[in-house]
C-alpha cells in the first residue's frame, strides 16, 4: 500500500526565509501528487498539484513543487515566506497504476512564520 | 451550497454511545470521501462513495463504523458503541467526478469520546 512521508513535522521560520518541505512516497508507478494547506481555523484546501508534464509545478501564493520520480519525492518550496503562510501543509498521493484512486496523505508539517 | 458542510462541528459522546456525523457535499459532486484525522496526524482514509454506491470501505477500522449516502448527495458516518480511540476529527471531502481531481474538504467534526 502507498505511504507518504513528511519528514519535517514542525518548521519555524522568520519572514523572508526560504522554505522547503519534504514529501516522499513509497510506491512507484504512475502517481498524481498534491499539496494541501490548512490555515488556522480553516478547512483543507488545494495548494498545487502534479499530474504529468513539467515536473516543476507552480501553485497559489508563490508556492512551487518539484516532482523527482527517481527519488519518489515531491518537495514544496517557497523562496520567501510570509507571516500569512503559517499553516499545516499536507502532501497527498494518488497511485494511478495501483488502480485505487484514493488519496493517501502524509502526517503533515506545521509551519510557523515569525514576523 | 458554496462548500462542503459538516455537522455537528463538535460532538462529545460517552463511551458506548452511538453517534452520527453528517456531510453535505458540494451540489453535483459525484465523489465523496470520509477521512479520520487523529491529533498530530494526517487524514486517514475511511471510505469512498461514487454517487450512492460505496465503492471502497477498506479504511473503516471496525464493524462499529458504518457510512451511507442513500440518494447520492448527503452522507452520514455512524459510529456505534464509541470508544476512546475513536476520538478524532472526521473529515468529509467531495470532488466533481474524476477520481484524480482535487478534493474539497469540509471543516470536519471533532469527536471526543469520554
Amino acid at each position: 500500500a502507498q505511504s507518504v512521508s513528511q519528514h519535517n513535522h514542525h518548521v519555524i521560520l522568520s519572514e523572508a526565509a526560504s522554505l522547503e518541505l519534504g514529501c516522499n512516497y513509497s510506491y512507484g508507478g504512475t502517481v498524481n501528487l498534491f499539496w494541501y494547506v490548512q490555515y488556522p481555523g480553516q478547512h483543507l484546501q488545494l495548494l498545487l498539484k502534479y499530474f504529468s508534464g513539467d515536473p516543476l509545478v507552480k501553485g497559489i501564493k508563490g508556492f512551487e513543487a518539484e516532482f523527482i520520480k527517481s527519488k519518489f519525492s515531491f518537495n514544496l518550496r517557497k523562496p520567501s515566506v510570509q507571516w500569512s503562510d503559517t499553516a499545516e501543509y499536507f502532501c497527498a498521493v494518488i497511485t494511478i497504476s495501483g488502480g485505487s484512486y484514493i488519496p493517501t496523505f502524509g502526517r503533515g508539517t506545521s509551519l510557523i512564520v515569525h514576523p | 451550497g458554496a462548500g462542503v458542510s459538516q455537522s455537528p462541528r463538535y460532538k462529545v459522546a460517552k463511551r458506548g454511545q452511538d453517534v452520527a456525523l453528517r456531510c453535505d457535499p458540494i451540489s453535483g459532486h459525484v465523489s465523496l470521501f470520509w477521512y479520520q484525522q487523529a491529533l498530530g496526524q494526517g487524514p486517514e482514509f475511511l471510505t469512498y462513495f461514487q454517487n450512492e454506491a460505496q465503492l471502497d470501505k477498506s479504511g473503516l477500522p471496525s464493524d462499529r463504523f458504518f457510512a451511507e449516502r442513500p440518494e447520492g448527495s448527503v452522507s452520514t458516518l455512524k459510529i456505534q458503541r464509541t470508544q476512546q480511540e475513536d476520538s478524532a476529527v472526521y473529515l468529509c471531502a467531495s470532488s466533481r467526478g474524476q477520481l484524480n481531481e482535487k478534493l474539497f474538504f469540509g471543516s470536519g467534526t471533532q469527536l471526543s469520546v469520554l
